[in-house]
């Protein structure tokens, strides 16, 4: 049974740049969620999605975007980069109804120079 | 405003004793908890959890204990192993886990010595 899987592993880019991040759910999941993660830090929650359609979002501002496919698999898409934008991003996914956690992939390391 | 609060950034333990793993919360909504462990260059890799309706649940060496007036949950792990070392995220949920977003604490990083 494939986890959740997470492309690419590791990533560099430059400010002002746009960067597209993809994560699958596990098998038999529906929802997908986004975090943020900074050196030191807990995850921050960046949006859910649920039916391709954006359910939740947390304190991100718009360059922070997200899609999700019938497949349920999802991308995430940050445009106009900065500097504080390296991080950890990692995708989680679950059961809409009836889940009893959040499933993480191993998470894209993204450099922004 | 942290909403989730793990005061203690790092934990040594010798291998056989109990590891005790504290959370603070501050948002009356949350009414639901998980730990996660997560090693380097991993995802976050969930442990145990427990609803507020109940003040602890038990999976093997893990025991997750809640107190809700106090706002405050602990993760006893007994014995620790040397594999156990690791950072230890505790979270919250105002709503199903699998539904609603999850609130992070900063992590606990837990070193068991042999």
């Amino acid at each position: 049974d494939a986890g959740v899987t997470q492309s690419p592993t590791h990533l560099i880019k430059t400010r002002g740049q746009q960067v597209t991040l993809r994560c699958s759910p596990k098998s038999g999941h529906d929802t997908v969620s986004w975090y943020q993660q900074a050196l030191g830090q807990g995850p921050q929650f960046i949006f859910q999605y649920y039916e391709e359609e954006e359910r939740q979002r947390g304190n991100f501002p718009d360059r922070f975007s997200g899609h999700q496919f019938p497949n349920y698999s999802s991308e995430l898409n940050v445009n106009a980069l900065l500097l504080g934008d390296s991080a950890l991003y990692l995708c989680a996914s679950s059961l809409i109804i009836g889940g009893e956690t959040q499933y993480f992939g191993p998470g894209t390391r993204l450099l922004v120079l | 405003d942290q909403q989730v609060k793990q005061n203690s950034p790092s934990l040594s333990v010798q291998e056989g004793r109990i590891s005790i793993l504290n959370c603070d919360y501050t948002n009356s909504m949350f009414d639901y908890f998980l730990w996660y462990k997560k090693y380097p260059a991993e995802g976050p890799t969930f442990l145990i959890s427990i609803s507020s309706i109940k003040d602890k649940n038990e999976d093997g060496r893990f025991t997750v204990f809640l107190n809700k007036s106090a706002k405050h949950l602990s993760l006893h792990i007994v014995p620790s192993q040397p594999g156990d070392s690791a950072v230890y995220f505790c979270a919250a949920s105002a709503g199903g886990a699998g539904s609603y977003q999850l609130t992070f604490g900063k992590g606990t990083k837990l070193s068991v010595i042999p």
